[in-house]
């Protein structure tokens, strides 16, 4: 499976601010997605970030709040901009590798963020 | 939409105890199945996974049957150790969505 890494893996940031974590994988993937998953909660989809176009978000998630960069296919940048204590969670890449007739995704260690 | 409804945790069990982590599923088509597990502090594991009726994935002792006549996906394990204490979580993907489904998760915690 391909070996995932995120920075930064914690911040604790300023309200107001922004901060743009990066997800660097060891080989080329097809599909990339980035997840939230807040204190004591499940993981919920933000996005997937798509090589060379716009990412596509879900409901809830608007690109002005949390931009999406994908230049190419081992490299994404998720940024939580206008940062509130609310946005406090672990926020985690994932890859999908396509093996016969499923898709596994892997996960990144993850990059928990605390806003003051 | 799809759904994955996990039971409630925590679980408290002794080491070497029976676990089942019951889960089921709502989607549409022929869905994958996973079972991830995150252990305090850090990210999520896969630890087994199915893709068709009647498939068994197993991993570390651990094991689930993917069964459509009850859209289920348990996980069980014979003899749990204190090492086992983590966060489980089940999921789906299925093509045309191929983003995790994910259930809310049930905290295992054995003791000695």
């Amino acid at each position: 499976s391909a070996v995932i890494s995120q920075k930064p893996s914690r911040d604790i940031c300023q309200r107001g601010t922004s901060l743009t974590i990066q997800c660097q994988v060891d080989s080329q993937v097809t599909m990339m997605f980035w997840y939230r998953q807040q204190p004591g909660q499940s993981l919920t989809l933000i996005a997937t970030a798509n090589q060379g176009s716009e990412a596509t978000y879900e409901s809830g998630f608007v690109i002005d709040k949390f931009p999406i960069s994908r230049p190419n296919l081992t490299f994404s940048t998720l940024t939580v901009s206008n940062m509130s204590p609310e946005d406090s969670s672990i926020y985690l890449c994932s890859v999908g590798e396509a093996s016969g007739s499923a898709d596994t995704q892997y996960f990144g260690p993850g990059t928990r963020l605390t806003v003051l | 939409g799809d759904s994955v409804t996990q039971m409630e945790g925590p679980v408290t069990l002794s080491e070497e105890a029976f676990l089942t982590i019951n889960c089921t599923y709502t989607a549409t088509g022929y869905p994958s199945l996973f079972w991830y597990v995150q252990y305090p502090g850090e990210g999520l594991q896969l630890l087994l996974k199915a893709t068709k009726a009647d498939d068994k994935g197993s991993n570390k002792g651990f094991e689930a049957t993917y069964r459509k006549e009850t859209t289920s996906f348990h996980l069980e394990k014979g003899s749990v150790q204190v090492s086992d204490s983590a966060v489980y979580f089940c999921a789906l993907s299925r093509a045309g969505r191929r983003a995790l489904t994910f259930g809310s998760g049930t905290r295992l915690q054995v003791q000695p």
